[in-house]
């Protein structure tokens, strides 16, 4: 079945570690994305990519870091310079020049 | 599941009622728009897309309107079922930068 994946589903994190948020898609999409999603807000746009080995910051790209090596993985680390790590992040792709974006079941994030 | 939003405006509606959602956008560049829907504690999913030429686009029990005067979308859900409940966004793209900036969302609650 095509789809994308995040993993893991929930994740800790102590204090002043990075951690690292996978998310795979086998629907041969162009694009990828991360959002972080905090109570009573919409999704905010952390980092994205259009084609492989490229990708821009988002609107709160700060205390992130992604790669995009290969086409069907989109990694986003959350570094210790994420003032504020706790919430559920969203991973999406879509076709180079649609905007219909397909998410990935998410992953909640909390320091401990 | 996790509650994707504790403080979120919440529309709460009789089971086979007609729900309206609605959304303000603010930049009268964006062309294009989407509902997604969110269930508890998982990721976005497309409800229905239309573009800035159009008024109205339907889908199977869900139509969107589209005012540019007033910059405003709204989500019509016929015959709403318990199966509605969630947590509805609008999303925009702005310029055809073919990044989407969502709303904080509003959560639909469905009485049997």
């Amino acid at each position: 079945d095509g789809g994308i994946t995040q993993s893991p589903k929930y994740l800790f994190r102590k204090e002043g570690q990075n951690v690292t948020l996978s998310c795979e898609q086998n629907l041969n999409h162009d694009a990828m994305y991360w959002y972080r999603q905090d109570p009573g807000q919409g999704l905010r746009l952390i980092y994205y990519s259009q084609i492989v080995n490229d990708f821009q910051k988002g609107d709160i790209a700060e205390g992130y870091s992604v790669s995009r090596e290969k086409k069907e993985s989109f990694p986003l680390t959350v570094t210790s310079a994420q003032k504020n790590p706790t919430a559920f992040y969203l991973c999406a792709s879509s076709f180079q020049g649609d905007t219909e974006a397909f998410f990935g079941q998410g992953t909640r994030l909390t320091v401990v | 599941g996790e509650s994707v939003g504790l403080h979120l405006p919440t529309l709460s509606v009789q089971e086979g009622d007609n729900s309206i959602i609605n959304c303000a956008y603010s930049n009268s560049a964006s062309d294009y728009f989407i509902w997604y829907k969110q269930e508890s504690g998982k990721g976005p999913q497309f409800i229905i897309d239309i573009r800035s030429n159009m008024d109205k686009r339907q889908g199977q029990r869900v139509t969107v309107l589209l005012n540019k005067t007033v910059k405003h979308l709204s989500l019509q859900i016929a015959a709403t079922q318990p199966g509605d409940s969630a947590v509805y966004f609008c999303a925009e793209e702005r310029d055809s930068s073919y990044k989407l900036i969502f709303g904080s969302g509003t959560r639909l609650l469905v009485r049997p």
